[in-house]
């Protein structure tokens, strides 16, 4: 298995574009999370799925993001508009069930300009 | 305040030194993650506990429940051990709630 895989690596776009980052996640492993890191406030949990359904969101910052699981391998978190305070580095993990060990994609950086 | 607290917040250490790392938190959890992130950016689980003690390799992980307090040990500290400790608690019931301490920096030097 390749692991979590997450796209693209590094995205710069312009403050009001609309931007998705993609995550593959590992097969039969259905707890996905995405979290976002910053040097200001460090890591943070975005949102938390488990078969699909998104179970808790509260850490979504605002309604500029959401976030999809369609299927067993696929999720997407989409900013629109996107903001200069959204440049971040984005981490989706995966996960067999919340109690068990995550695995982490290696990240996209975004810069929003 | 934060709900999670690592000490220390920077730490050097000589090639082959014992290290210890803290973290405590101030909320009832159900469990509690430690992760390793490299210089390069990327994280890597550590381990997950909920009690007691558990031992990978060079790295040994410890909580105690009821003083909210886990330690995070390297044995034989190596130059390549060097990176970004992070502690995590889930306090969530039903919900998901995951907090992140800010870390603790690891310099081993040859």
């Amino acid at each position: 298995d390749a692991g979590v895989i997450q796209s693209p690596r590094h995205e710069v776009t312009e403050m009001g574009q609309e931007v998705t980052l993609r995550c593959k996640p590992i097969s039969g492993h259905n707890s996905l999370f995405w979290y976002r890191q910053t040097m200001m406030r460090g890591l943070e949990l975005l949102i938390y799925f488990n078969n699909n359904v998104p179970i808790d969101d509260s850490g979504m910052p605002e309604d500029r993001f959401s976030a999809k699981m369609p299927n067993a391998s696929f999720s997407t978190l989409k900013i629109q508009p996107s903001e200069p305070r959204d440049s971040a580095v984005y981490f989706c993990a995966n996960a067999k069930t919340r109690y068990n060990e995550q695995f982490f994609g290696p990240g996209t950086r975004l810069t929003v300009l | 305040k934060n709900e999670v607290e690592q000490s220390p917040q920077n730490l050097t250490a000589q090639e082959g030194e014992f290290i210890t790392i803290n973290c405590s938190y101030s909320v009832g959890i159900s469990a509690l993650h430690w992760l390793q992130q490299h210089p390069g950016g990327g994280i890597v689980s550590l381990f997950m506990l909920s009690s007691g003690k558990k031992k990978h390799g060079r790295l040994i992980a410890t909580i105690n429940i009821q003083e909210k307090h886990s330690s995070l040990h390297i044995t034989a500290s190596h130059p390549r051990d060097s990176a970004v400790y992070i502690c995590a608690v889930d306090s969530g019931g039903s919900n998901y709630k995951l907090t992140f301490g800010k870390g603790t920096l690891l310099t081993v030097n040859p």
